[in-house]
């Protein structure tokens, strides 16, 4: 069974600490994203990678960073976590060959962030 | 811009009623559009698709979506509900090839016993 993994499921941070989130896909997948949930405004892209080394901003990235020095992993890094950056971080996938347009996300299970 | 929009934040429905889970787009060009959804405490699992040929679209446990260019429409439906089916439900659309997918801001289903 194909699975992404996202190392912490849960975190509590307090405000001004680095914080990173671990993203890892054993799909061979291409193509990484980082997403946030937040109740009443569903998902919005934080950034994402459609290679090694490679990085586009999302729309929401302002206090965060990526990065990606292998095909499997993808990291998301809060430089100086704040209170408004506790949120649900959902990090997905998808292979980028094909039609592409059609090519479905395989998410992780997500980790929850809390600043304090 | 590509958005989605889901205009009910709460759907409540009884078990064995038919149940539909609205969401409209706005695209310029074809969409591709998709359906998932989130059980607590997890990630989004994809539910169907739809990309060219037949409205109705068939998909996971039951669920199907009609895609209705004249409306600008994508609903979700289930002939029968099920308890097992409240979740919170995410519509999303893509045009262009090897874009991140546009989510909708997600319906909270309740199949209520």
């Amino acid at each position: 069974d194909v699975k992404v993994t996202q190392s912490s499921r849960y975190l509590v941070k307090r405000t001004g600490e680095k914080v990173f989130l671990e993203c890892v896909q054993d799909m061979d997948h291409e193509n990484m994203f980082w997403y946030r949930q937040d109740p009443g405004l569903g998902l919005r892209l934080i950034y994402f990678s459609y290679d090694v080394k490679m990085k586009e901003k999302g729309d929401i990235p302002e206090g965060y960073s990526v990065s990606r020095e292998k095909k499997e992993r993808f990291s998301l890094i809060l430089e100086s976590a704040s209170t408004n950056q506790t949120s649900m971080y959902l990090c997905a996938s998808t292979r980028r060959t094909g039609n592409s347009r059609a090519n479905v996300l395989t998410f992780g299970a997500g980790s929850r962030l809390t600043v304090l | 811009a590509q958005s989605v929009a889901q205009p009910e934040d709460q759907v409540n429905v009884a078990e064995g009623n038919p149940l539909t889970v609205k969401c409209t787009y706005s695209v310029s060009g074809n969409p591709y559009l998709f359906w998932y959804v989130q059980y607590p405490n997890r990630g989004l699992q994809f539910l169907l698709k739809y990309i060219t040929g037949d409205n109705l679209v068939k998909g996971s446990y039951g669920f199907e979506a009609e895609f209705n260019k004249s409306q600008t429409s994508f609903h979700l439906k289930k002939p029968s509900a099920l308890v097992s089916d409240s979740a919170l439900y995410f519509c999303a659309v893509r045009v262009s090839g090897n874009t991140p997918l546009v989510f909708g801001k997600g319906t909270r289903l309740s199949v209520i016993a």
